[in-house]
């Protein structure tokens, strides 16, 4: 059984400031875990996985997160917030890389303040 | 060409209608996805299909009837639906069942 946790539904942060997103996960295999964004109106789009390898993972548009095992977290971070980051992000794990045993997380509303 | 495109963007039907949902892709890709999102809530896996042959129904009401005619298209038969079931609507596809999906942008779907 697999699940996920997206600790805080809503987060807000400043333009120019640190995005930190958490996201937990419980895994009975070794994970993959993604980052999927939601514009509104949109699809969802891979910002990043993290397969095996290398636990800090780069993705799109400048985020990155790193597969802590010890932590079970896979936490999703940007150095300096944009407005153009306001979105839903989904955290998502599934034991395979298969999309169909993914598991998605509630999901968090990040809001970029001016 | 690496879109996934869903027509119509919005739907608004009555119980007793029957509707359908497009979803096309031009990619190559040979599995393809139904998701249900309500407001605010992650997406929901309905169906899927690999190699246009139905892998996976997730429990889903009969109301909802796939369908894909051929590696390019997929097509989701609405007949008569509940309330409950207005939601966005999203499809997605990927080259195989493992590798990375790709998102259309959805149909709204409102049932009244």
């Amino acid at each position: 059984a697999q699940s996920v946790t997206q600790l805080g539904s809503h987060v807000s942060v400043s333009e120019g400031a640190l995005v930190l997103l958490r996201c937990n996960y419980s895994s009975s295999v070794p994970p993959y875990l993604f980052w999927y964004v939601q514009y509104p109106n949109q699809g969802l789009q891979l910002l990043l996985k993290y397969t095996t390898g290398a636990t800090l993972v780069k993705g799109i548009n400048g985020f990155e997160a790193e597969f802590k095992k010890s932590e079970t977290s896979f936490h999703l971070t940007k150095p300096s917030a944009h407005m153009s980051d306001a979105a839903e992000y989904f955290c998502a794990v599934s034991p395979s890389g298969s999309a169909r045993q993914l598991t998605f997380g509630s999901g968090t509303q990040l809001t970029v303040l001016p | 060409d690496t879109e996934v495109t869903q027509t119509p963007k919005h739907l608004v039907m009555g119980m007793t209608n029957k509707k359908s949902l497009k979803c096309e892709q031009h990619m190559g890709h040979r599995a393809m996805y139904w998701y249900k999102q309500k407001a605010k809530k992650p997406p929901e896996l309905m169906f899927v299909y690999s190699y246009e042959k139905l892998s996976i129904n997730e429990s889903v009401p009969s109301r909802f009837s796939p369908e894909c005619p051929n590696s390019s298209l997929l097509n989701l038969h609405l007949h008569a639906l509940q309330p409950e079931d207005s939601a966005l609507y999203l499809c997605a596809s990927a080259l195989g069942v493992g590798e990375k999906l790709f998102f259309g942008s959805g149909t709204q779907l409102s049932v009244l």
